[in-house]
Parts: C-alpha cells; structure tokens; sequence
C-alpha cells in the first residue's frame, strides 16, 4: 500500500498561473484533508471532505477550490495563483470513524509550492 | 473563532527526563483530541488519540491527558530518548469531520 500520494511534490509557480494538487489515498478513507504548513503557524486547515461527494471549507478557503472525484481522489486547485500562496501543503485522509479506533489520519509527504 | 496553543518555544530537556507539551484550546468543543510526530521535511505522524470522555490515554512511553473543563490537555513522553527529538502537534476533531491543528512544539532531548 503507497498510503497517501500527492503531487507534484515541487512547483514553481508564476503569480496568476493556475495549477492543481492531486491527491490519492488507497486505504478505502472515508474523510480527506487539505492543509497548508507555512514556518510558526502550524498546519491550517484549507478544505475537507468527510464523505465521498462532500466537502467542507476550513480555516483558509480563500484562492483554493477543491474536488473529491471519488473516494480516493481529492484535488486542490489554486485558480490565480499569489505569492502568499507559497507554502508547503500536505493533503491527510482518515477513517472517519467516531467511534471504535477512532479518526485515525494519515498524511502525505507534502508538495512544497513557491509562487514567484 | 476557534484556537489552538501551544508552547511556541522549544523545549530542551535532557535524556531520561520526562517530556511535558501542553495544548490548550477556546471556542471549540472537540470530539477527540490527537498528538501528532512531525520531523523536518516530513508529513506528521499519528501517535494517540483520546475522546472528550476520556481522562488519561497510555501507549508505551506515551501518555495523553484531556481536560475538557480547563480545556487542555498534556502530552507526555517519559524516559525521553533524543530519537524523541521532533516537533509535536496537537489537533481536535468534531463529529462532522473537521480537525484542525496547533502550530506545534519543538522538542529537543540532549544526551
């Protein structure tokens, strides 16, 4: 099992420039997650989704759209791309459970974009 | 709007001692509560999980505390180890999926 692959794991970007972040899980998750990481602010929730055909914004939506094209895929897409947008974003999935073991998650390697 | 606090500054102790990271959170009434390992580079790490009705959780050197009235809880790492070098994170998760994170705390074991 690869657990959690995202790509590409670098990208330079020209400010406006449009691009999209892949996702894929093979775990059979129910809930998925995008996050951003920037130095001092930890890891800030941008969307998510806890079921296959939902998805929820979370603390930083704004510039960001996402899809979840099915259970495995959820793809982020920056629309016109700005500098404060470089960051290094990690996509996340879990079980969803509530009960039982719990909402175990687990993360991506990370994508490490820089918008120029 | 919800927060999450950690210790921003880097703990130092030193191998054998025990390890103590606090979380402490406002304006939100999580679910559950995890602690995450993250190192440089590197996507975070899973370690505990424990329910708002739970008091204590152990997992080998481990162990998590949640206090859902002070709002907190306290990570421990006991017999710490400098392979235990790493900044940790704390996140809360509600019943409708959402989790967010802390900003984390570096933890530094000197031999």
């Amino acid at each position: 099992n690869a657990g959690v692959t995202q790509t590409p794991k670098f990208q330079v970007l020209k400010t406006g420039q449009s691009m999209t972040l892949q996702c894929a899980q093979d775990m059979n998750h129910n809930s998925m997650y995008w996050y951003r990481q920037d130095p001092g602010m930890g890891l800030r929730l941008i969307y998510y989704s806890a079921s296959e055909g939902t998805t929820d914004k979370g603390e930083v939506p704004n510039g960001y759209n996402v899809s979840r094209l099915n259970k495995r895929e959820f793809s982020l897409r920056l629309e016109s791309a700005a500098p404060s947008q470089t960051s290094v974003y990690f996509c996340a999935s879990g079980t969803g459970e509530m009960l039982g073991s719990g909402n175990t998650i687990y993360f991506g390697e990370g994508s490490w974009l820089t918008v120029v | 709007s919800q927060k999450i606090e950690q210790n921003s500054e880097a703990l130092n102790i030193q191998e054998g001692k025990t390890a103590t990271l606090t979380c402490n959170y406002t304006n939100y009434s999580p679910a559950y509560l995890q602690w995450y390992r993250q190192d440089p580079g590197r996507g975070p790490v899973f370690l505990l999980l424990i329910r708002e009705n739970e008091k204590e959780k152990r997992k080998e050197r481990l162990k998590v505390t949640f206090d859902t009235t002070l709002k907190q809880s306290l990570f421990h790492i006991t017999a710490s180890q400098p392979a235990d070098s790493a900044t940790y994170l704390c996140a809360l998760g509600n019943q409708g999926g959402k989790l967010i994170f802390g900003q984390g705390t570096e933890l530094s074991v000197k031999p």
